[in-house]
């Protein structure tokens, strides 16, 4: 599975869009793009995946790049509750089996 | 559809002792995978079961074993347990699909070894 890049930390305001990064520059063509979230001391929450197309759900946007190189998660109005740490994914979904590899994700703190 | 659920919430064990880990599946889910967080190596992958047969398996010692069962439920079992095994213990299950397929986590089992 191939690996991501993401940025540690970001701050948001209240109200405003958060845009998160990730970059997945070794995507192979058969991987899709997922992203979690983690509430302190929660389980991973899944949020949205994607394989080219951009994709939105009731909770987020997801935006992959032509290349599929990069994508941003897109969180349009942030709440206080939205704060917790991104895991950006990459991993073939497949009826045989996976092992999903986790970064160490963004810490988006969404501030008053 | 109810969640999925671990047991016990939280654990508190002596180094050598072991300890075996309960996750039962979202229903209808076939697809158990095992993780541990630990505050300095994150969210690592244990192994992954489907049909009651291990797929894959992270990198961790042959102390860590588990096993599914028949109705998807599964166990995981640390033998041997040492300091550096607390950590948070996670489940998460899916139902594997063509067009890619997410996985939903329990609240995690919380691990102490003293």
């Amino acid at each position: 599975d191939a690996k991501t890049t993401q940025p540690p930390s970001m701050d948001c305001a209240e109200g405003r869009a958060a845009n998160l990064p990730c970059n997945h520059s070794t995507i192979s063509g058969n991987e899709y793009v997922y992203w979690y979230r983690q509430i302190h001391s929660q389980g991973p929450q899944y949020i949205i995946h994607g394989l080219k197309n951009n994709e939105t759900n009731e909770m987020a946007s997801l935006i992959i790049t032509e290349d599929r190189k990069s994508s941003t998660l897109i969180l349009p109005h942030a709440t206080l509750r939205d704060t917790a740490v991104y895991y950006c994914i990459v991993r073939v979904a497949s009826t045989g089996g996976f092992k999903t590899i986790f970064g160490a994700g963004t810490r988006l703190f969404v501030k008053a | 559809k109810a969640g999925v659920t671990q047991t016990p919430r939280y654990l508190i064990k002596t180094r050598g002792q072991q300890v075996t880990l309960s996750c039962s599946p979202i229903s209808g889910h076939r697809s158990v995978s095992w993780y541990q967080q630990t505050p300095g190596q994150g969210l690592q992958f244990l192994f992954e079961y489907f049909s009651e047969t291990q797929r894959n398996k992270g990198n961790f010692p042959g102390r860590f074993s588990g096993r599914q069962f028949s109705n998807s439920r599964s166990e995981m079992n640390v033998s041997t347990l040492e300091l550096g095994d607390s950590a948070l213990y996670l489940c998460a299950s899916s139902s594997p699909g063509l067009a890619g397929h997410e996985q939903y986590f329990g609240p995690g089992t919380r691990l102490t070894v003293t």
